[in-house]
């Protein structure tokens, strides 16, 4: 057990719809991140926040959005969804100032756009 | 561009075998960092172990060992004496910077699959 949980577990919707994803971090952890796993394009770094504040993004979509809460956690959310949007979600969280720590995973949410 | 190479796609051994799993990666960055995850059957991400471009000794953890060769841009990992419970998909990823800190970037991934 990381230490990282999300919510839910595995969600099924429908293509347009809106979801939301979310990610508590590691005790004490201030840095969370965002990924994406699908069999085609492998897992990919969506975005990352440190304490409240955007740090980082990726390959993120416009319809994707995410945020981090004054209590560190955070949620992803995710618009007018697509077919090719079924993947699982993972969240991360890191230790520290340094963006180079070792990132532990939550175990996963997994999305299926019907 | 892919960064990150695991050219093995699935390698397969009997229980007590050794294996090991090849990563190349790609940076121009002389400040950088290695990473290997495992993925099991259940779906999570363990961290196994993390190592800094200035770091090339190798480290042993238990039946795990670590190949750290900057000259081949190489980070390979061998699971010595493999048990059935090794099966699983373990991915490699790079961190550089400096647009890049914070984003793991990931190969596709080595199936491990261990039989009795």
């Amino acid at each position: 057990d990381s230490g990282v949980t999300q919510t839910p577990k595995h969600l099924i919707t429908a293509t347009g719809q809106r979801v939301t994803l979310r990610c508590s971090p590691r005790s004490g952890d201030l840095s969370v991140y965002w990924y994406q796993q699908s069999l085609d394009q492998g897992l990919q770094f969506l975005i990352q926040y440190y304490n409240g504040e955007e740090r980082a993004k990726g390959n993120i979509l416009e319809r994707f959005s995410a945020q981090q809460f004054p209590d560190l956690h955070s949620e992803l959310n995710l618009s007018s969804l697509e077919l090719g949007d079924s993947a699982l979600y993972f969240c991360a969280s890191s230790g520290g100032t340094g963006t180079y720590n070792e990132q532990f995973f939550g175990p996963g949410t997994r999305l299926t756009v019907l | 561009a892919q960064k990150v190479t695991q050219a093995q796609t699935e390698i397969s051994v009997v229980e007590k075998e050794d294996v090991t799993l090849d990563c190349v990666y790609e940076t121009r960055d002389t400040t950088y960092y290695l990473f290997w995850y495992k993925q099991p059957p259940s779906g999570e991400l363990v961290f196994l172990i993390r190592r800094n471009s200035f770091d090339e000794q190798n480290e042993i953890s238990g039946r795990y060992s670590w190949n750290f060769q900057k000259s081949t841009s190489s980070f390979n990992f061998t699971i010595t004496a493999s048990q059935v419970v090794d099966s699983a998909v373990y991915f490699c990823a790079l961190m550089d910077g400096p647009d890049s800190w914070g984003k793991l970037q990931f190969g596709a991934g080595t199936q491990v699959v261990v039989t009795p």
